[in-house]
């Protein structure tokens, strides 16, 4: 079973509208990936952190994705205005460090954009 | 940026035979090679990796190989069992410090009993 708690395991949005979701890492580790994969089972990288600062985001995450890891808090992404293309399922991932380890899964939150 | 292909999207090998699934990757700068597993309903699961260092690594019925020449690795695994059938994913990355996986499109294997 899977440590990293992801919430909700389905969202559904409608177009334009915000879409968020959150994550639990592992206990004990400091380092957060958020990727989404597609039903062609095509991952994208989004955003890294370490505790609560970002290491490593792409340019669509900059825009209108925002994400956040606050300490003590879940670590959660949000879709500022949905589009049809966001529809995937978004994979949660935590590691003990930050140099090439193990990552471990969430089951994800599959988000249907209407 | 990186790109990382694998070559069979679906295998079907019977039960006790071995299966091997085959990955190549862009980057010649790519150090660390992991391969994880999905099966139907549950998350990713990490199921073994090999660092450049290395050529091969063995963990009881699975085997890792990596060709940096050819910039290919591949997962090897013998007397397959019917709970080995899940969408194997392989990857690749580089970086000491903040680094990201960067992953295949999965290989469907089926073991039949």
């Amino acid at each position: 079973n899977s440590k990293v708690i992801q919430t909700p395991r389905y969202l559904v949005k409608g177009q334009g509208q915000k879409a968020k979701m959150r994550c639990i890492p592992e206990k004990g580790h400091p380092v957060v990936f958020w990727y989404q994969q597609n039903k062609n089972n095509e991952f994208k990288f989004l955003i890294n952190f370490q505790n609560q600062e970002v290491l490593q985001q792409i340019d669509m995450t900059e825009k209108r994705f925002s994400a956040e890891c606050p300490s003590n808090s879940p670590c959660s992404l949000e879709i500022q205005s949905s589009e049809a293309g966001d529809s995937a399922l978004y994979l949660c991932a935590s590691s003990r460090g930050v140099s090439n380890e193990r990552l471990f899964f969430g089951h994800g939150t599959k988000l249907s954009v209407l | 940026g990186e790109k990382v292909e694998q070559h069979e999207s679906t295998l079907s090998v019977r039960e006790g035979d071995s299966a091997v699934i085959n990955c190549t990757y862009t980057d010649t700068a790519s150090s660390y090679f992991p391969w994880y597993k999905q099966e139907a309903g549950k998350s990713l699961h990490f199921v073994i990796d090999i660092r450049s260092n290395v050529d091969r690594k063995q963990s009881q019925r699975l085997t890792v190989l990596l060709d940096k020449k050819a910039k290919r690795f591949s997962l090897h695994i013998t007397a397959t069992q019917p709970e080995d059938s899940a969408i194997y994913f392989c990857a690749a990355s580089w970086g000491n410090m903040g680094y990201k996986l960067t992953f295949g499109t999965g290989t469907s294997l089926l073991v039949d009993p």
